[in-house]
């Protein structure tokens, strides 16, 4: 069984631009999570999705949205790319409610 | 405010050796205490994890002890091999069965394992 992918696994950027980072939960998981880590930060909690509804939001600002389409797949997205955005992206899946997170290997944004 | 706080920062052990992390939480409303191992350009796999209905579990070389009086719980990994070299996070979560479900992770120990 396949595990969670992200895409791009590497990107840079330059500080005003914005940035779509994909994520492709495992097979038959309706619940998807992003999370920022960061040397200095550790893992921050962004926001969870399930069957395309935000149902949590962590504390970042509103340059920072996702979505989540039918197929469970989500997108993340960041405008206004600002220097302290580049970190690595996590993105998590889990079937349900109660069941185990596994996370993807992440996206690696560098923000210049 | 940092809800969970984990120490050592980094901790160099001898392959045979016990390796013990440490966490300790404040917010009473979290019902959920798993261990995530993360290897370098790798996403954090999780380990073990422990509800606070059971104060000890254990799953081969790796046991988590919990403490919920004192609000620690904590990582032991029996016979550290060099395998095990790796970034360990600790993470709580309230309410891990429906909505509102969020991990709030420490900062992580970067474990060495000498051969």
């Amino acid at each position: 069984k396949a595990g969670v992918t992200q895409t791009p696994r590497y990107l840079i950027k330059t500080r005003g631009q914005q940035v779509t980072l994909s994520c492709s939960p495992i097979s038959g998981h309706r619940s998807v999570s992003w999370y920022q880590q960061t040397p200095g930060q550790g893992l921050q909690f962004l926001f969870e999705y399930f069957s395309e509804t935000q149902r949590n939001k962590g504390n970042f600002p509103g340059r920072f949205s996702g979505r989540q389409f039918s197929n469970s797949r989500s997108e993340m997205n960041v405008s206004t790319l600002e220097l302290g955005d580049s970190a690595l992206y996590l993105c998590a899946s889990r079937r349900g409610a109660g069941e185990t997170q596994y996370f993807g290997p992440g996206t690696r944004l560098l923000v210049l | 405010q940092q809800q969970v706080k984990q120490s050592p920062q980094s901790l160099i052990v001898q392959k045979g050796g016990i390796s013990i992390i440490n966490c300790a939480y404040e917010n009473t409303a979290f019902d959920y205490f798993p261990w995530y191992q993360q290897f370098p350009g790798k996403g954090p796999a999780l380990l073990i994890a422990i509800r606070p209905d059971v104060s000890e579990k254990k799953e081969g070389r790796f046991t988590i002890s919990f403490n919920k009086s004192a609000k620690q719980f904590s990582l032991h990994i029996m016979d550290s091999q060099p395998g095990d070299s790796a970034t360990y996070f600790c993470a709580a979560s309230k309410g891990s069965g429906g909505s509102n479900y969020k991990l709030t992770f420490g900062k992580g120990t970067l474990l060495t394992v000498n051969p």
